[in-house]
């Protein structure tokens, strides 16, 4: 089984509001990741947990927040977002059984992906 | 820095008229190449992971291939069903955990 979830599968949310997306795993995968990809682009990375601790953060506003409450879960909690945060968020997870090794490279297993929309 | 580049952008193909995409890569110490399919407003679903020059996979209709700068993705006797983007995406020994993706070739196959 090679599945990851996401909740919810839309979101529509105003400037002001606070949401969280939420996305799960039982494949026993100790990396999880969010990227953010816009229409017609690839997936850009966001964050990345390591045994739950945040390894990446690739210069994300701070009105993204990651939190990674266990090995199986991994949420994003947003405020203030701006219209230009409209994307597909998407969440992927590996086995990360290198540690980030330099020789060594596990396959990311993606969700279904949240549509956010921001007014 | 890592560059990786797909081609063509978009590829329409009637049924069962076979082809190959690209995807052409310069990096610094190939870990893995990966190959995706993404369906409109979808995550990506993976296909394929390459390690080495030489290496070849195949799944159902589809076959990847892989030499020292670039990867192909052979598509026989193509249906409907298979019409979506293609990624490709590498990881390499400067990369860490991040995937430098190509930018897709969007596939239409038409009955």
């Amino acid at each position: 089984d090679t599945e990851v979830t996401q909740t919810p599968k839309h979101l529509v949310m105003g400037m002001t509001n606070k949401k969280s997306l939420k996305c799960e795993q039982h494949m026993g995968h100790r990396a999880m990741y969010w990227y953010k990809q816009k229409a017609k682009k690839p997936p850009e990375l966001m964050f990345v947990y390591s045994y739950e601790k945040l390894s990446i953060n690739e210069s994300v506003p701070s009105r993204f927040s990651p939190e990674c409450p266990n090995s199986s879960l991994l949420n994003l909690h947003l405020h203030a977002l701006q219209p230009e945060d409209s994307a597909l968020y998407l969440c992927a997870s590996s086995q990360d059984r290198g540690r980030s090794s330099a020789s060594f490279t596990d396959t990311q297993y993606f969700g279904p992906g949240t549509r956010l929309t921001v007014l | 820095e890592d560059q990786v580049t797909q081609s063509p952008e978009a590829l329409r193909l009637q049924e069962g008229e076979s082809s190959s995409l690209n995807c052409s890569y310069t990096v610094s110490g190939l870990r893995g190449l990966f190959w995706y399919r993404q369906d409109p407003g979808k995550g990506p679903e993976f296909l394929f992971t390459l390690y080495s020059a030489g290496e070849e996979k195949e799944k159902e209709r589809l076959k990847a291939t892989l030499t020292k700068k670039e990867s192909f993705l052979h598509i026989t006797a193509p249906k409907p069903e298979d019409s979506a983007t293609y990624l490709c995406a590498v990881q390499s020994s400067n990369s860490g955990y991040a995937l430098n993706f190509g930018k897709g070739t969007s596939l239409l196959v038409t009955p």
